[in-house]
């Protein structure tokens, strides 16, 4: 499968300021995913990224709160803008494909603190 | 509409026990993918099997196993003799064929503490 690296592994914010996470692949990949993980909760879809077009933002996440790049088939970049501390949560991308099929495969996730 | 239910919350079992994992699914596709991923503290998703629903043969990997029944809509895995490095959060997540990309659903995961 697809090697997933993140960063940053972790990070404690104030509110208001904004933090961008970078997510790179070892391999080409068409789509990257995007989840957020609030404590104790399961993952939620927040976006879906193709290289070369506008990710796509599943209800309740809008672009000017989490902008997202998808520069090259191996990158891919999501910022939490204008932090509040309901945004602290584990933040995770993925891929699809790899050794098994219609599988994703999911980095080893960014843990952000906002105080 | 596509639901995954893992009624165990948390579970709590001592070293050496088997311990199953329950899962039930909803969906209205005819084909669809079932998943079961393991958290570790450390935070990361670590894929640990993909059923799709045509294939409804019981799997077994080492210490795991797995059993996928249509006919109750559900995929439970099984931890035999459970070690202390087994305890983690469990999710079971499905995708539908015909839904969007990308659209894994999670259930709310079973914490599973094993003590020696």
């Amino acid at each position: 499968s697809a090697v997933i690296s993140q960063k940053p592994s972790r990070d404690i914010c104030q509110r208001g300021t904004s933090l961008t996470i970078q997510c790179q692949v070892d391999s080409q990949v068409t789509m990257m995913f995007w989840y957020r993980q609030q404590p104790g909760q399961s993952l939620t879809l927040i976006a879906t990224a193709n290289q070369g077009s506008e990710a796509t933002y599943e209800s309740g996440f809008v672009i000017d709160k989490f902008p997202i790049s998808r520069p090259n088939l191996t990158f891919s970049t999501l910022t939490v803008s204008n932090m509040s501390p309901e945004d602290s949560s584990i933040y995770l991308c993925s891929v699809e494909g790899g050794t098994v099929s219609k599988t994703q495969y999911f980095g080893p996730g960014t843990r952000l603190l906002v105080l | 509409a596509q639901k995954v239910t893992q009624a165990q919350t948390e579970i709590s079992v001592v070293e050496k026990e088997d311990v199953t994992l329950d899962c039930v699914y909803e969906t209205r596709d005819t084909t669809y993918y079932l998943f079961w991923y393991k958290q570790p503290p450390s935070g990361e998703l670590v894929f640990l099997i993909r059923r799709n629903s045509f294939d409804e043969q019981n799997e077994i990997s080492g210490r795991y196993s797995w059993n996928f029944q249509k006919s109750t809509s559900s995929f439970n895995f099984t931890i035999t003799a459970s070690q202390v490095v087994d305890s983690a959060v469990y999710f079971c997540a499905l995708s539908e064929e015909g839904g969007s990309q990308g659209n894994l659903i999670f259930g709310k995961g079973t914490k599973l503490s094993v003590k020696p």
